[in-house]
């Protein structure tokens, strides 16, 4: 079935340095990428997103990059803060239609250190 | 300016004591999603409502159900909650099924303890 693998389950960075977060995913019709944030007690929080027509987005700190042929995508923060940490889940999705559900990943725990 | 409220936060409820989550959107959306949390894992969806039609994921055992009787609200009723229940609920609303523009929002949760 459907399946989204994500690496590292944990990272720590000192502050200012960058973070990397991948994901690989087993649905080649995937064509949504959503990443969200989720602090402790919250709900999680969409931070950026990338469509398959997309290799890469950026908004300040954070990109998404979309390798379509290896079936992965990455989360990078630059120039982390304290604030940066929490649980980040990738996921992914077909689209709209009744296979449209997201399909998350394990999680990665990052702790920014100041 | 809260978009998708929950309430309560946090509910205690006994072993078998049928208990009853609360979900309000402001947005409009078409879409609301159950999902169940447990501590360091993933989101795990329980079923969504697109607009009046009910989806049940397979693996979603019969004791959750839901309702939906308007766009506003949908809830999430535990008829028998076992110890195995505990965990933070959340509801997520879309504009349309999730995908190319159709993010979803999620509220803040509900932290359910069973005793």
């Amino acid at each position: 079935g459907e399946n989204v693998e994500q690496h590292p389950s944990t990272l720590s960075v000192q502050e200012g340095d960058s973070a990397v977060i991948k994901c690989t995913y087993s649905d080649s019709a995937s064509n949504y990428f959503p990443w969200y944030k989720q602090e402790l007690g919250k709900g999680p929080q969409l931070i950026i997103d990338i469509r398959s027509n997309v290799g890469e987005k950026k908004d300040q700190r954070i990109a998404v990059t979309l390798n379509k042929t290896a079936k992965h995508f990455s989360l990078h923060i630059t120039e982390t803060q304290p604030e940066d940490s929490a649980v980040y889940f990738c996921a992914a999705s077909r689209g709209s239609g009744n296979t449209g559900k997201l399909i998350f990943g394990q999680g990665t725990t990052l702790q920014v250190k100041p | 300016d809260a978009m998708v409220i929950q309430n309560p936060r946090y509910q205690v409820t006994q072993f078998g004591k049928p208990v009853t989550l609360s979900c309000s959107q402001t947005l409009n959306h078409n879409v609301m999603y159950w999902y169940q949390q447990k501590s360091s894992q993933a989101p795990k969806l329980l079923f969504h409502y697109y607009d009046k039609d009910f989806n049940n994921e397979a693996d979603t055992p019969d004791n959750f159900q839901s309702r939906r009787p308007n766009t506003s609200f949908c809830f999430l009723d535990i008829r028998s909650p076992g110890l195995g229940d505990a965990a933070m609920y959340l509801c997520a609303t879309s504009r349309d099924l999730a995908g190319v523009g159709n993010e979803q929002f999620f509220g803040p949760g509900t932290r359910l303890t069973v005793l």
